[in-house]
């Protein structure tokens, strides 16, 4: 079963501008991650928050967690092309395994 | 720098048949999972290993599925009488520890005609 679950499904933006994208999920965790997947590729890792920190930056992106709402938000800042991709978020619950949602499908329009 | 790596990567077979995959992990991970993802869905654990020992194995994994990582190295996910439904990509990731990020690999896409 997923427990984390993206919104919203699909996103179409102008290049420039930021997308953000959500994530709800059921169970307390100990962390959420989120990843990358361009088409008929691995998933790649973007950002790692713990469940004790409430924001988290790399490069573009930025992460929020609340943990009383069980939500946590992607942005990207000033998207490019090569942004197109899908993003999921995947909540470590401290079982030894992470369960993803269904994602968001990000297409940057030139 | 050499990633996660998976082989075939696409897999067409006929229903019936057994089909093996080979994943090897980036070298100093101890951890190794293997995940299912269908069309538009998220990844869905199946099973991983810390080292040589098979830990978990999801619901998902009937007994036509048979993983095994000899020696703590690569490792084998094999689907035995194949049906329709096993038609998807099959997803291989490593990790140093739990603490960790997982690493993917591209993948073993199957078609089960």
């Amino acid at each position: 079963s997923q427990q984390g679950e993206e919104d919203p499904q699909a996103l179409s933006i102008q290049e420039g501008e930021n997308a953000t994208m959500n994530c709800s999920y059921k169970t307390s965790i100990n962390n959420l991650q989120w990843y990358r997947q361009n088409s008929g590729r691995g998933l790649v890792h973007l950002i790692l928050i713990r469940s004790n920190e409430r924001e988290k930056h790399s490069g573009r992106l930025r992460v929020t967690l609340d943990t009383s709402k069980k939500s946590s938000s992607l942005l990207i800042t000033a998207s490019r092309a090569a942004d197109t991709a899908s993003y999921f978020c995947a909540t470590d619950r401290g079982d030894d395994k992470i369960i993803f949602g269904k994602g968001t499908r990000l297409h940057i329009l030139p | 720098d050499t990633g996660v790596s998976q082989n075939p990567r696409h897999k067409i077979t006929k229903r019936g048949q057994n089909v093996t995959f080979r994943c090897d992990p980036i070298s100093e991970h101890n951890r190794l999972y293997w995940y299912r993802q269908t069309l538009g869905q998220g990844p869905e654990f199946l099973t991983y290993f810390q080292n040589e020992a098979q830990l978990e194995k999801s619901r998902l994994l009937s007994d036509r599925f048979s993983a095994e990582r000899p020696k703590g190295s690569f490792s084998t996910l094999e689907i035995q009488r194949t049906e329709q439904g096993d038609s998807a990509m099959y997803l291989c990731a490593s990790s140093l520890d739990s603490y960790q990020p997982q690493h993917f690999g591209d993948g073993t896409r199957l078609s089960i005609l």
